[in-house]
């Protein structure tokens, strides 16, 4: 079974530019989570997915960041304009139901690096 | 807002040794408990799972939770040096939503 795919692994933008994530989650998998994750601290969740439906994004910063998951599969993280604050880990998680039991499996990330 | 607290590392252990990590949790409606493992670099990867109060066994691991205390901690038996990672506490309660500790950083030294 293929896992949560992203791409790209590595960014590099200059401030004020804008900046995308793709995300392909486990085959089935309904729900689908965007984190970030800093350098030493564990990752935090910044919007949730139930199908379409963006069911959580109270921790999404809304004036920069944006998000989509068209057809309820694949999603895309947008920032814009990125900051130098956003430098991170971007981590996309899936599961396949909405227990809190159920367990996320995480893709590989990517790492973002504003200049 | 759930806090997850992990004891701060590093924590050093020679090969073959048990390696003990610890945890809490600030929501006392917390349902579900994770650990993750995340090798430097790379994503986390769940290790174990663990719903109810008492101990959980799976290989050289072994999870502990105890509601009551708000508490939860893993076991690392037998450490091996390619246990040596940093090892995620998560929390997941009636929100869905996952809150992370700041990970606790194991060496195991050959």
């Amino acid at each position: 079974e293929a896992g949560v795919v992203q791409s790209p692994r590595y960014k590099i933008i200059e401030k004020k530019q804008p900046v995308a994530f793709w995300c392909n989650p486990i085959s089935g998998h309904n729900t689908l989570y965007w984190y970030l994750q800093n350098l030493g601290q564990g990752p935090e969740l910044l919007i949730r997915y139930e199908n379409e439906e963006a069911v959580d994004d109270s921790q999404l910063p809304k004036d920069r960041f944006s998000a989509e998951r068209l057809k309820g599969v694949d999603s895309t993280l947008k920032i814009q304009p990125a900051e130098l604050g956003d430098s991170a880990v971007y981590l996309c998680a899936s599961s396949h139901g909405t227990q809190a039991t159920d367990t996320q499996y995480f893709g590989p990330g990517t790492r973002l690096t504003v200049l | 807002q759930k806090e997850v607290e992990q004891n701060s590392g590093p924590l050093s252990v020679p090969e073959g040794a048990i390696a003990s990590l610890n945890c809490t949790y600030s929501d006392r409606v917390s349902q579900s408990f994770f650990w993750y493992r995340q090798y430097s670099g790379k994503s986390p990867e769940l290790i174990m799972s663990i719903y109810s109060n008492g101990d959980k066994e799976d290989g050289r691991f072994t999870a502990q939770l105890n509601k009551a205390s708000q508490y939860v901690s893993l076991l690392i038996r037998d450490s091996q040096p390619s246990d040596s990672a940093t090892y995620l506490c998560a929390v997941n309660g009636n929100d869905y939503k996952l809150s992370f500790g700041a990970g606790t950083t194991v060496t195991v030294r050959a």
